[in-house]
């Protein structure tokens, strides 16, 4: 069966500082792979999102970017952290762009 | 960009009380989902509909996809608390590669 494990589950970083937050699928091949924020009971906004191998779609200009370095692993990095970075950051995959995702547990990152 | 607008935002109820929340669109979905989400925790996914006027039930829960595929409805029946959580509805449009999510629907039931 499939499982995505995402870690840390909770983050507190200053301002100004890096990030690097990863996200690993096991027992499937070439998922898409999301990452996603989210606001306190609030929807899912679209970070960035990959259909392959070091291919990576932005959704969003902003203070983060992300990488796929190997086909299950996707990283989401920032030079420097703002604080409007915190939030609750949840990575999923899925087989296709219209197919169900499976998430993660997020991270919890708050910056100080 | 298509938007899903889900409505009630937040929602209280006692327990064994009914209840319906909505996802509307002004687009047309090629399919749509159903998610629950735990505090502290990532979306689970529910069910997925497909066909216009297509229904599915998953125990208490009721889904109605709209005959013209634009809307969806959750029902759920005799509510109970461990049906708290946020309920998220998310459409795909097209040839889109990526899902869109609604607000989500924030339910509370209480004992």
């Amino acid at each position: 069966s499939q499982t995505i494990h995402q870690w840390p589950a909770t983050l507190v970083q200053p301002v100004g500082s890096p990030l690097s937050l990863e996200c690993t699928v096991e027992g499937t091949s070439n998922p898409n792979l999301y990452w996603y924020r989210q606001a306190a009971g609030r929807g899912l906004q679209l970070l960035f999102y990959s259909v392959g191998i070091g291919q990576i779609s932005s959704e969003v200009p902003q203070n983060l970017s992300a990488s796929r370095p190997q086909d299950r692993q996707f990283i989401l990095s920032s030079k420097k952290l703002l604080l409007s970075d915190s939030g609750f950051y949840l990575c999923a995959w899925s087989y296709g762009g219209s197919q169900p995702q499976h998430f993660g547990d997020g991270t919890r990152l708050s910056i100080l | 960009t298509q938007l899903l607008e889900q409505s009630p935002q937040f929602l209280s109820i006692q327990e064994g009380e009914n209840l319906t929340v909505y996802c509307n669109s002004s687009s047309v979905f090629s399919s749509l989902q159903w998610y629950r989400q735990e505090p502290g925790e990532g979306p689970v996914l529910l069910v997925t509909v497909v066909t216009g006027g297509e229904v599915k039930k998953l125990k208490r829960l009721t889904f109605q996809f709209g005959d013209a595929r634009k809307d969806s409805s959750l029902h759920i029946t005799a509510a109970q608390p461990g049906d708290t959580g946020l309920y998220l509805c998310a459409g795909a449009f097209g040839s889109a590669r990526q899902l869109t999510f609604g607000s989500g629907t924030q339910l509370t039931v209480l004992p």
